[in-house]
């Protein structure tokens, strides 16, 4: 049974970097039919994608438009994770953060605040 | 905005049949599965079906979803009173290279 456990502050000043990582167990972050996603729930925005990486013979990641530029999903092979960093953070980023498969479980939700 | 569309609210009362529906286009529904979710009150989405029709193993068999074409559909029947939640359907999209998400459906069990 694969579970998702995520840690990481729930609280980032302005133009400051979100960090959030996802601990896999019951499953490997290198699996070759899995793709490991970070995803936002605000009520203004409702659930929003913000990206995934994925180990098919070589590593890959796709990210949402919308945070592009300033997104980082890199996994851990040595800890069986994967991490989330958001850069240059502003008060629109406040939402709940979650990990999953998405053909699968969810990690537990982590509300991030950005805020001085 | 959300590019896939659903009913913002639906009920039912106990033991009835509720649908919801899910439409898309032909990058993401037309063209890939969908999986539904379901969010209790302060709680994580769950997977509820994946790949259009599938249900995840502790899932009952009450829930059920279906596509055709650019559209989709859950389905819940025997509807019991721990089934009011927030429901989204989820799909990828082929020209956004990314997941996509439905508003959201707010079920009522009346």
């Amino acid at each position: 049974q694969v579970q998702l456990q995520q840690s990481g502050p729930g609280l980032v000043k302005p133009s400051q970097t979100l960090s959030l990582t996802c601990a896999i167990s019951g499953d490997s972050v290198s699996s070759k039919s899995a793709s490991w996603n970070w995803i936002r729930q605000s009520p203004s925005r409702g659930l929003e994608w913000l990206g995934r990486t994925y180990y098919r013979s070589k590593w890959h990641n796709d990210y949402a438009v919308s945070v592009k530029s300033r997104i980082s999903i890199k996994p851990d092979t040595s800890k069986n994770q994967f991490s989330l960093q958001l850069n240059s953070v502003t008060p629109e980023d406040t939402a709940v953060y979650y990990c999953t498969n998405l053909d699968g479980p969810w990690g537990q939700g982590t509300l991030v605040t950005v805020s001085s | 905005q959300s590019v896939l569309t659903q009913p913002p609210s639906a009920s039912g009362t106990p033991g009835q049949r509720v649908t919801i529906s899910c439409s898309g286009s032909t990058s993401n529904i037309g063209r890939n599965t969908v999986n539904w979710l379901q969010q209790l009150p302060g709680t994580a989405p769950k997977l509820l079906i994946y790949s259009n029709n599938q249900r995840p193993s502790g899932v009952p068999d009450r829930f059920s979803g279906s596509k055709s074409g650019t559209s989709a559909s859950l389905a819940i029947s025997g509807l019991q009173s721990e089934d009011e939640a927030d429901y989204y359907c989820a799909a990828w999209d082929d020209i956004l290279i990314g997941w996509l998400f439905g508003g959201g459906t707010k079920l009522t069990v009346l």
